[in-house]
Formats: C-alpha cells, sequence, structure tokens
C-alpha cells in the first residue's frame, strides 16, 4: 500500500546549520507530494508541495525536490533559525483516492541558538 | 479568510462514554477530512467528507463515525470511548477533492479518556 517513510528524529542543530530530513514514498501512479510544519499546541501547517516528477517545492527558505527515480521528496534548508523549531511531516497523497493523504512520522527539529 | 476551527479545544471522558468534535472549514471549502494523531501511530485517516458524503475511511471500527452538513461544517462521534481513544483529533479542509489539493488543518481537539 502506499506509505511515507520519513527520518528518525529529534534532530538538534545550531542555529545556521544546514538541514536535510529525508522522506522516501511507495505509492502506485503519481503521487502528489506535500511537507507539512507543526509548532506546539497547533495543528499542521503546509509548508511547500509538488505534484509531479521533477518539480521543486519551495517556501520559507525550505526546498524539496520531487525524485521519482529515488521515490524520495527530502526536505533541506540552507541556514535553519530558532523559530524553525517544529515537527515536519512529509505526506503524500495517491492519484486515485481524492483527498486521503499519507503522513510520515514526523521528525522533531530542535534549533538552538 | 478564518482558517478551520475546531471545537473544543480539550475534552476530557471517561471510558464507555461518548463524545462529539465539531469542525467549521475555511469558507467555500466542501471537503473536510478528520485525523488521528498519537504519539505511537502518528497521524492516520479516519474519514473524508465531500458534499454531505462520506467519500473515504480509514481503518477505524465502526465506533468512529462523522457527518457533514450542508453548510460543511462536520462533526464527528466517537461511542463507547476506550483508553486509547486518547488522542489529538484533527481536522482539515480543502477546496476541491482534487490529489493535489493541500489540506488546511485546524488546531485540534485533544481528546483525554480516563
Amino acid at each position: 500500500g502506499d506509505s511515507v517513510t520519513q527520518m528518525e528524529g529529534p534532530v538538534t542543530l545550531s542555529e545556521e546549520a544546514f538541514l536535510t530530513i529525508n522522506c522516501t514514498y511507495t505509492a502506485t501512479g503519481y503521487p502528489s507530494l506535500f511537507w507539512y510544519v507543526q509548532y506546539p499546541g497547533e495543528g499542521l501547517q503546509l509548508l511547500l508541495k509538488a505534484t509531479k516528477a521533477d518539480d521543486k517545492g519551495s517556501n520559507k527558505g525550505f526546498e524539496a525536490t520531487y525524485r521519482k527515480e529515488t521515490t524520495s521528496f527530502h526536505l533541506e534548508k540552507g541556514s535553519v533559525q530558532v523559530s524553525d523549531s517544529a515537527v515536519y511531516f512529509c505526506a503524500l497523497t495517491p492519484s486515485n483516492t481524492g483527498n486521503q493523504f499519507y503522513f510520515g512520522t514526523g521528525t522533531s527539529l530542535t534549533v538552538i541558538p | 479568510k478564518a482558517g478551520v476551527t475546531q471545537t473544543p479545544r480539550y475534552l476530557i471522558k471517561t471510558r464507555g462514554q461518548q463524545v462529539t468534535l465539531s469542525c467549521s472549514p475555511i469558507s467555500g471549502h466542501r471537503s473536510v477530512s478528520w485525523y488521528q494523531q498519537t504519539p505511537g501511530q502518528g497521524l492516520q485517516f479516519l474519514f473524508e467528507y465531500f458534499s454531505e458524503t462520506q467519500r473515504n475511511k480509514g481503518n477505524f471500527p465502526g465506533r468512529f463515525s462523522g457527518r457533514q452538513f450542508s453548510n460543511s461544517r462536520s462533526e464527528m462521534n466517537v461511542s463507547t470511548l476506550e483508553l486509547g481513544d486518547s488522542a489529538l483529533y484533527l481536522c482539515a479542509s480543502s477546496s476541491v477533492r482534487g490529489y493535489n489539493s493541500p489540506l488546511h488543518f485546524g488546531n485540534g481537539t485533544r481528546l483525554t479518556v480516563t
């Protein structure tokens, strides 16, 4: 079945460090891929998305490229800030199930000054 | 534009009781989905409603049910509560049912079953 596998956390980085959170997926067809972020006490917010192979999603300095050949959608940011501390979720929605999303388990990121 | 609103924010119930959670989607959004979030299982899809009809259902027992009203507001009901139902329940809305349409989440209802 469809699924998402995310890098285990927690991840702790110093401010201005480079961030990579790995995400791989299993899906039939051509899913759409998303990264969501969850701040403490809040729901999930869409960070970025990509809907077809080789698309690059970007927002707030974060980027992820849809790699069909490696079934990956790794999240990167060149210089993290304390305000980026949150839990990050990789997700996919298959091409044939409307709005049913499959989420990874989440990766907790803490950025220290 | 107001976001997705979930009420109440917190609930404490005892085993065997039932509970109803409410969700008001973003204005104009007709698709409403519900997810259960727990530390052990992560986010799991419960069901999706569109135009008052359940379109998809996840792998949860029949104790979990929902409905959607003509104004797109949705409710989720859990009957005969079990300790394992303690979780954050998230509602999400989207404008269309297309597979590349992102979900917009509410802040959730934290349910504690004692």
